[in-house]
């Protein structure tokens, strides 16, 4: 299947940092990507849906000015998370949809996981 | 409001079939998703349904029935690392958004 890559896969930093997250697509192109976030035991929570050369959709309750996201090229989305709160500490993914054998299916990098001291 | 349902927790034993069910209600469907994910890792595709009926794919098949808002995974000849917990999606004609029901997480006993 393609291949979705995330930089980096862990990252510590202290309380009002801001963070980036890198989410590449590999070996396809995607005009669309996704970003989640997991807390631990629950499932996958879609936080904004990032457009190349658009501005991200975000999701009712997620905050834009908190949670920065660039999708400069059809294989690079950004997600920075900005003044971060120990509330923050989760495991972030993201996804990218391709079309494999006719289906349009979405897969996802590894997960950055997060924690704010 | 979207709504989508499976179980928390089962258990099962090596070598045997469990069946994960899934019902979901959604504004619009435009195909059901089974995930696999290993603790501390990102989910992993296994399966898409968009018409219904029954997909096999080796040991693992998956069932969809549009009218009822019904899915179920279906794994066979149980293996020890099937212990995982596995997140059933719903694809929305709203930006081609998937949303996840809250994973059930499968146990296998030896």
């Amino acid at each position: 299947g393609a291949v979705v890559s995330q930089h980096p896969s862990r990252v510590i930093c202290k309380s009002g940092t801001s963070v980036k997250i890198e989410c590449r697509s590999l070996d396809f192109q995607a005009t669309t990507m996704f970003w989640y976030r997991q807390f631990p035991k629950q499932s996958l929570m879609l936080m904004a849906t990032s457009n190349e050369g658009s501005k991200a959709t975000y999701e009712q309750g997620v905050e834009k000015d908190k949670f920065l996201i660039n999708h400069a090229s059809l294989t690079l989305s950004t997600l920075t998370v900005t003044s971060a709160h120990p509330e923050d500490s989760s495991f972030y993914i993201c996804s990218a949809t391709t079309s494999d054998r006719g289906r349009e299916t979405q897969y996802f990098g590894p997960g950055t996981r997060l924690l704010v001291l | 409001g979207q709504n989508i349902d499976q179980p928390t927790e089962m258990t099962a034993t090596e070598g045997a079939i469990v069946q994960i069910n899934c019902t979901y209600q959604t504004s619009g469907f435009n195909g059901l998703f089974w995930y696999q994910q290993h603790a501390g890792e990102a989910p992993t595709f296994l399966s898409y349904n968009v018409l219904d009926g029954l997909e096999e794919k080796g040991r693992f098949s998956s069932f969809l029935s549009r009218s009822k808002g019904y899915s179920y995974l279906l794994l066979k000849e149980l293996q020890m690392k099937d212990s995982a917990s596995y997140l059933c999606a719903v694809r929305t004609p709203s930006a081609s958004k998937i949303i996840f029901g809250s994973g059930t997480r499968l146990s296998i006993r030896p």
